[in-house]
């Protein structure tokens, strides 16, 4: 198994508050990914990072921030959760190249009361 | 529109039933995944292509190019196929993409 893992796995929040969840690979792999997952709405892109201190923004990376300071971890914070950001998030990571897989953690469930 | 659409959203099959999922795609692409994930799990991938076909035990997975498409086919079905399945692809840049994902139940 890729060496990918997410923390926590399972946090639950006040409106309000600030929270990070945190991504942590051992496969010095360039690309990393967070995701949200939503029924009706499968995967979607939050933030992305090709490099360390090199981020982009997805299709829903409003109320979200990312840093990455060194190649193994990628945080994502959000900076004041509000319960629309009530979702299972997943961190993803790949190499460079065509043949590259993809691989996935086992995901952080954040609920926001 | 999205960038990748997957067909069927839902499917039933019966045990050893033959099952195909569609992904069809808008953008140009390096790649294309397909990932399996089962109620309350992870994401794992199942295949990888750029091209042509492969083929994994009762799977196999297509994709042709220049009609943007690739399909999922899963012989003999078990109700251990019971996943979601979802089709993502990778596009300029290296983001990924993804499908909806399509919802399989087996019964035995």
């Amino acid at each position: 198994d890729a060496g990918i893992t997410q923390s926590p796995r399972h946090k639950v929040t006040e409106t309000g508050t600030p929270v990070t969840l945190r991504c942590h690979q051992t496969e010095n792999h360039r690309y990393m990914y967070w995701y949200r997952q939503d029924p009706g709405h499968g995967l979607r892109l939050i933030h992305y990072s090709y490099g360390v201190k090199d981020t982009d923004k997805g299709e829903v990376s409003d109320g979200y921030s990312v840093s990455r300071s060194k190649t193994e971890d990628f945080l994502l914070t959000l900076e004041s959760a509000t319960s629309s950001q009530t979702s299972v998030y997943f961190c993803a990571i790949s190499d460079v190249g065509v043949n590259t897989e993809a691989f996935f953690g086992q995901g952080t469930r954040l609920t926001v009361v | 529109k999205n960038e990748v659409e997957q067909s069927p959203q839902n499917l039933t099959a019966q045990e050893g039933e033959f099952i195909t999922i569609n992904c069809s795609y808008s953008v140009g692409i390096s790649a294309l995944h397909w990932l399996q994930q089962h109620p309350g799990g992870g994401i794992v991938s199942l295949f990888m292509l750029s091209s042509g076909k492969k083929k994994h035990g009762r799977l196999i997975a297509t994709i042709n190019i220049q009609e943007k498409h690739s399909s999922l086919h899963i012989t003999a079905s078990h109700p251990r196929d019971s996943a979601v399945y979802i089709c993502a692809v990778r596009k300029n840049g290296n983001k990924l993409v993804f499908g909806a994902g399509t919802i399989l139940r087996v019964k035995s």
